[in-house]
């Protein structure tokens, strides 16, 4: 069954410094892609980045970055220069099968609450 | 980006009484939405998907009549909380896949904070 772990249940970071947080999956499909989202206070989920497994490169996004490690299943984001408004949940996905799918729904992880100090 | 709409953004309603919560996609056609729910601080439970035209499809432990979900145009979804009991607060939230670039972003929509008393 797809899996996907998140393991810090909340990271502390003072501003302008660089954080990652912790994603690892579990699946037996060739093709499949990964994702990240924000949730701020107001609940609304911001897409940050996405993988997808055949991808050779690792994503990346101005400030935000996918540490892809296929063989150790592992899809870490790295968020650099952290800023106050980096403040919130964030959640690991991952969308089963090909990506290129309307029809499947993301799995999501329990999701790591990241707290930004000035 | 494609944009994903809720109405209402939070509602309070009695024990006994039914909710319906509707999704749009207000710049796509999204043959098919997905349900989901999440409790404070805790992940989003995938509750239903969604399809145009046909019965939506359940996860395993959630009661669809309970939860009535109707698809009834390729834009616009719709979740009836039914007989709503306290234990049904929550805040359910909509989403649809979109591309316009071959990945299938899941488009969110801001969420329905349900609070039964």
């Amino acid at each position: 069954a797809q899996k996907i772990t998140q393991t810090q249940p909340g990271m502390f970071v003072q501003e302008k410094e660089a954080v990652t947080l912790d994603c690892t999956y579990d699946t037996s499909d060739q093709s499949y892609g990964l994702f990240w989202y924000k949730q701020p206070s107001s609940g609304e989920m911001i897409f940050l980045i996405y993988q997808g497994s055949y991808d050779e490169q690792n994503a990346t996004e101005g400030r935000y970055s996918l540490n892809f490690q296929k063989a150790r299943k592992s899809a870490n984001l790295v968020i650099s220069a952290s800023q106050l408004g980096d403040s919130a949940m964030y959640f690991c996905a991952m969308s089963p099968g090909p990506a290129n799918q309307a029809g499947t729904a993301l799995i999501f992880g329990k999701g790591t609450t990241l707290s930004v100090s000035s | 980006g494609a944009v994903v709409s809720q109405h209402p953004s939070w509602v309070i309603c009695k024990s006994g009484t039914s909710v319906k919560i509707e999704c749009r996609s207000l710049d796509f056609q999204a043959t098919t939405m997905f349900w989901y729910r999440q409790f404070p601080k805790q992940s989003l439970m995938l509750m239903a998907t969604s399809n145009e035209g046909s019965k939506a499809t359940y996860e395993q432990g959630v009661e669809k009549d309970k939860f009535l979900i109707n698809h009834a145009s390729l834009t616009l979804s719709t979740l009836t909380v039914t007989s709503a009991h306290p234990e049904d607060s929550s805040f359910y939230i909509c989403s649809a896949r979109y591309t316009d670039r071959g990945l299938y972003e899941q488009y969110f929509g801001p969420g329905t904070r349900l609070t039964v008393t």
